[in-house]
């Protein structure tokens, strides 16, 4: 039981590139988020999925894309990086009020 | 709007001291509250929750928590911290719908 597992675990883009953050969980878990962290702000809200097929905006979506694929799998696609998307993304899944996360993808955008 | 506010970003105590980290809350309905801990390099982990259910909650590694409606607060206590404590610690509230509002953070040093 591997919980929930992201990929990359740290990515350098050039401004402009484009690139999706992979995530997965084994939990059977109906809900998936994907959060931004950045220094003295905590987690702030992307994307979710509240159930397979649904996603909604958060927090702080624009520039992002998500795909929820199946009950596993929700991605977040960056269509043209820039430096003010360099953070630390986790993901996240609950079957109830408690969330589990990733251990994280570090991303720096030059 | 449900929101979370962490008192102190930084909080130093002495190995052995009591440890006590700050949360106040808003909410319009009864929140479900939870303190979640994030060691270096690695992802949030649930330290413990309030439900509902008795108002002082125990958690892992000997950190309990009082939810305190009249105040809107639930802080984060341990009567004696350990080196291993070290970490951010981040309060956050649920209160229906699929959404977790979570505080600013506070770091917490460790002295020896």
């Amino acid at each position: 039981n591997a919980g929930v597992t992201q990929t990359p675990k740290f990515q350098v883009l050039k401004t402009g590139q484009s690139m999706t953050l992979q995530c997965a969980q084994d939990m059977n878990h109906n809900s998936m988020y994907w959060y931004r962290q950045d220094p003295g702000m905590g987690l702030r809200l992307i994307y979710y999925s509240a159930s397979e097929g649904t996603t909604d905006k958060g927090e702080v979506p624009n520039g992002y894309n998500v795909s929820r694929l199946n009950k596993r799998e929700f991605s977040l696609r960056l269509e043209s990086a820039a430096p003010s998307q360099t953070s630390v993304y986790f993901c996240a899944s609950t079957n109830e009020e408690t969330q589990y996360f990733g251990p994280g993808t570090r991303l720096l955008v030059l | 709007a449900q929101s979370v506010t962490q008192l102190g970003s930084h909080v130093s105590v002495s190995e052995g001291a009591l440890v006590l980290l700050r949360c106040n809350y808003s909410s319009s309905v009864p929140p479900y509250l939870f303190w979640y801990v994030q060691y270096p390099n690695q992802g949030l982990q649930l330290l413990l929750k309030y439900t509902s259910a008795a108002t002082l909650v125990k958690g892992i590694n000997g950190f309990e928590a009082e939810f305190k409606k009249s105040e809107t607060s639930f802080h984060l206590t341990k009567p004696s911290a350990h080196m291993s404590d070290a970490a951010e610690y981040f309060c956050a509230v649920v209160t229906g719908g699929f959404k977790t509002i979570f505080g600013a953070g506070t770091r917490l040093f460790v002295k020896a």
